[in-house]
């Protein structure tokens, strides 16, 4: 099942600059996609969202876009903090009953100082 | 900030032992969800909850796995008849309405079948 897939396992970004992570997605009935963040031994973090009816989102560092012809969004993080440094997972959920989450398979930020 | 709080963090079973692995959703929450992650896999989506009726169920919520909401703020997820593939980490969510809306995780009881 590779409806909601995040094709770099891994990013490594400088302490300042931007950082992006990409998610792409095939299914056309998601209309509500997500950002968590998550630490070793934890559960996932809410980070940021969108509903398809906008293009962008922002959220003090973190601004999610979303291309729905393309059917792509990333998240963008700047300036990208050390603190920052953990696996961002992107999760995608459509007008069914439900309301299941679809997950990427993750990305794994690291922020070297 | 409420948090999603979920007992015991770790869970060790014998094959074929019945586990119940327990959540605390939010105060105001008013739809609970399962899911897992088998190591280096995804996280899949197992049931949501809402209303004391199972709202939707993936394909691995089959006959073995059930939810309850005993009581006011307690939601559980119990395994009747544990298998070796059911070794995974169990994250509970919640959400405070149907759509459009973050679900908020707890840190997941990590689940080992020997």
């Amino acid at each position: 099942d590779q409806q909601v897939k995040q094709n770099s396992p891994s990013l490594s970004v400088q302490e300042g600059r931007i950082s992006i992570l990409n998610c792409d997605y095939t299914n056309s009935m998601f209309d509500y996609f997500l950002w968590y963040k998550k630490y070793p031994a934890e559960g996932p973090t809410f980070l940021i969202s969108i509903s398809s009816i906008k293009d962008k989102n922002e959220d003090g560092r973190f601004t999610v876009f979303l291309n729905k012809s393309a059917k792509h969004l990333s998240l963008h993080i700047v300036p990208s903090q050390p603190g920052d440094s953990a696996v961002y997972f992107c999760a995608a959920s459509g007008n069914n009953a439900g309301n299941m989450l679809t997950f990427g398979g993750g990305t794994r930020l690291m922020v070297k100082p | 900030e409420p948090e999603v709080t979920q007992t015991p963090s770790h869970q060790v079973t014998q094959m074929g032992q019945e586990v119940i692995l327990r959540c605390v959703p939010i105060s105001n929450h008013l739809y609970f969800y399962w899911y897992r992650q088998i190591l280096g896999q995804k996280v899949e989506f197992l049931v949501s909850f809402y209303n004391n009726e199972i709202s939707e169920k993936s394909e691995i919520f089959d006959d073995q796995f059930s939810v309850e909401r005993p009581d006011g703020s307690n939601f559980t997820l119990k395994i009747r008849s544990t298998k070796l593939e059911d070794s995974a980490m169990y994250f509970c969510a919640s959400s405070v309405r149907y759509s459009n809306q973050p679900q908020h995780f707890g840190d997941g009881t990590r689940l080992s079948i020997l």
